[in-house]
């Protein structure tokens, strides 16, 4: 069965550089949710979108913003990039958001150099 | 202050028999409970869930159970098998997108 695709797999930046994510959910999957893993943390929870509109927001800094696309594709643009940024961030999907089952794809390691 | 916890970091169980893994937590307004299997590399995979309004949930070999009172659920596997090896997460939402984790606890299923 098809899973929620990230990408790229692994991204190194410099400080001060921006980077973008790109998450390609389960078919017909409407919602995706971005998560952020640091160093020996738990996943925390960035931002959603359910139908192209933000569903709920978490930790999410200034500096990064997402959106949701007409073909549901999800992008993270991450600007002004800081060391602190280095971390694992994955991307899940859902049919319909809250109470549903969030399905995580295998996540983008972004190193900060 | 961990509102999901995992108190148990391991778990080793002999092929064929039951997998117990637990989890507590602190916040009376989680409404929503999954099971997530993780390998190294990997992203966290969807095993189970169960709403707050329940308090069983079965799936094949995998069972959760919901006991809201004690603030605990827990997952039983049945039976266990060596495949089944790897990094258990519970995770909790209340009624937002937001999953909060738990810390894990890794099964080791032998022969």
């Amino acid at each position: 069965a098809a899973g929620v695709i990230q990408s790229p797999r692994h991204l190194i930046k410099e400080k001060r550089e921006t980077a973008t994510l790109k998450c390609y959910p389960i078919p017909r999957h409407d919602t995706v949710y971005w998560y952020q893993q640091g160093p020996g943390q738990d996943p925390q929870f960035l931002i959603s979108f359910y139908e192209k509109m933000q569903s709920d927001k978490g930790s999410i800094p200034d500096r990064f913003s997402a959106q949701q696309f007409s073909d549901y594709h999800s992008e993270l643009n991450m600007s002004s990039l800081e060391l602190g940024d280095s971390a694992l961030y994955f991307c899940a999907s859902s049919l319909g958001p809250r109470g549903k089952p969030q399905h995580f794809g295998d996540g983008t390691r972004l190193s900060i150099l | 202050d961990q509102q999901v916890k995992q108190n148990s970091p391991s778990l080793s169980v002999q092929e064929g028999r039951i997998s117990i893994l637990n989890c507590d937590y602190t916040n009376s307004m989680f409404d929503y409970f999954l099971w997530y299997k993780k390998y190294p590399a990997e992203g966290p995979t969807f095993l189970i869930s169960i709403s707050s309004i329940k308090d069983k949930n079965e799936d094949g070999r995998f069972t959760v159970f919901l006991n809201k009172s004690a603030k605990h659920l827990s997952l039983h596997i049945v039976p266990s098998q060596p495949g089944d090896s790897a990094v258990y997460f519970c995770a909790a939402s209340a009624n937002t997108d937001k999953l909060i984790f738990g810390t894990g606890t890794r099964l080791q299923v032998f022969p």
